[in-house]
């Protein structure tokens, strides 16, 4: 089983400061990497996937990059929307996974 | 509007059985390959199954696999999970979700609430 490992756990930001979210794949998954953003009590919803693919309706203040194992979450000039736990799932080879989660708080 | 939505979490005894189902509707439902996700109170997410498009394969978690079994009637736009062997492990809210281009998750839905408890 992949391993996918967050950094940090928690982070607490002012608005207009810049985030980054990592996250650490145990062996190499090529791009089949996305980030999901879920706010309090609502579904989780896609914000970037295959790495670095944006998607239509996801403010562009949101970037994702990286490949192999390592990959990067960018939110750019946080908003106070952007409070929420941010995940990284891998979808490269069963069983598929997720890691642990990012609260990002607004300060 | 592209739409998954679940049904059928209820309060079950460790050791019983149940069966989720999960409705779809605004796209071709035969076209993809249709997860379950589950999230324990206060945790994160986690992955628990997949089934193609048609039926034919089908990939489970280590933590679910050979008590729970996913399956779709796709003449029903219908997704399905039968859980067996419940565990109080398995208490948790049950997303329905699409997979989309990539496979990432594209359309989840609200979930679906599995309590397991004597």
């Amino acid at each position: 089983e992949i391993v996918l490992t967050q950094s940090p756990d928690s982070q607490s930001v002012t608005p207009m400061e810049t985030v980054t979210i990592t996250c650490r794949a145990s062996q190499p998954i090529g791009t089949s990497l996305h980030w999901y953003q879920q706010k309090a009590d609502q579904s989780p919803k896609l914000i970037i996937r295959h790495a670095s693919q944006s998607l239509s309706g996801v403010p562009s203040r949101f970037s994702g990059s990286g490949s192999g194992t390592d990959f990067t979450l960018t939110i750019n000039s946080l908003e106070a929307e952007d409070a929420a736990t941010y995940y990284c799932h891998q979808s490269s080879s069963f069983p598929q996974t997720f890691g642990q989660g990012t609260k990002v708080e607004i300060k | 509007d592209v739409q998954v939505e679940e049904s059928g979490g209820v309060v079950a005894q460790p050791g019983g059985s149940l069966r989720l189902s999960c409705a779809a509707s605004g796209f071709t439902f035969d076209d993809y390959s249709m997860h379950w996700v589950r999230q324990a109170p206060g945790k994160g997410l986690e992955w628990v199954a997949l089934v193609s498009w048609d039926g034919h394969y089908t990939h489970y978690a280590d933590s679910v696999k050979g008590r729970f079994t996913i399956s779709r009637d796709n003449s029903k736009n219908s997704l399905s999970l039968k859980m067996n062997s419940l565990t109080t492990e398995d208490t948790a809210l049950y997303y329905c979700g699409k997979e989309g281009s990539w496979g990432a998750v594209d359309v989840w839905g609200k979930g679906t609430t599995v309590s397991v408890s004597s």
